[in-house]
């Protein structure tokens, strides 16, 4: 089972900022907060990883609460080719470290 | 690179025949993993690899599944026989490393089969 709980899903209308939350309550001390998203008909691809710090990138920003226990992605300005599942995973190594739960559906209207 | 490269795109097949699927990994990755997604269950490890050595197929459904990895840069996974409830994507990725959770997958763009 994944470690992880996100909502099913989300829509936002394009151009306007998104939070997508995660739990993950039961977190260990090393496990890093992994983002990854799947357009349709494509594999997924990574988006983002933290350990404590909030972190920034090209595509989207990783907000991490102080207790570790959520974390938010963050797509500034959604478009509509932002629309995709996304995965948040906790990954300390090992192969329950590599378990996708079901995502947040995230639908873009224009 | 090329990315994490996968063939064939689609595979139709019959029950019982065999079908193979072939993964080329990243170069310079060790670690190659193989997944199978599904409406219902979703995605789902099936194995993977490290430095071409198995380490953990604890999600391959059964015997009729096998993978190998013969060297750094080919994979395969393996159904015979091949039955309906087969019918999934195959993703298969590859990273560089696996400890600490650091590093990340590339995933290929994934085979479609259908087993009639």
């Amino acid at each position: 089972d994944a470690k992880t709980t996100q909502p099913n899903s989300m829509e936002s209308n394009e151009e306007e900022p998104v939070h997508l939350p995660c739990n993950h309550s039961t977190i260990s001390g090393t496990d890093y907060i992994h983002w990854y998203r799947q357009l349709p008909s494509q594999g997924p691809e990574y988006v983002i990883h933290g350990l404590t710090s909030n972190v920034n990138n090209r595509m989207a920003s990783l907000a991490i609460a102080e207790d570790r226990k959520s974390s938010t992605l963050i797509l500034h300005r959604a478009t509509l080719r932002d629309a995709a599942v996304y995965y948040c995973i906790n990954s300390g190594g090992g192969a329950d470290g590599l378990t996708f739960g079901k995502g947040t559906h995230l639908i873009i209207q224009p | 690179d090329a990315g994490v490269i996968q063939s064939p795109r689609h595979e139709v097949t019959e029950m019982g025949q065999e079908v193979t699927l072939r993964c080329k990994p990243i170069s310079g990755h060790d670690y190659l993993f193989w997944y199978r997604q599904t409406m219902m269950r979703g995605l789902e490890l099936l194995i993977y690899f490290n430095n071409n050595v198995p380490i953990d197929d604890s999600g391959m459904p059964e015997d009729r599944f096998s993978a190998k990895m013969p060297n750094a840069s080919f994979s395969t996974l393996k159904i015979q026989p091949s039955e309906p409830r087969d019918s999934a994507v195959y993703f298969c990725a590859s990273s560089r490393g696996l400890a600490g959770g650091k590093d990340i997958q590339y995933f290929g763009a994934g085979t479609r089969l259908s087993v009639l």
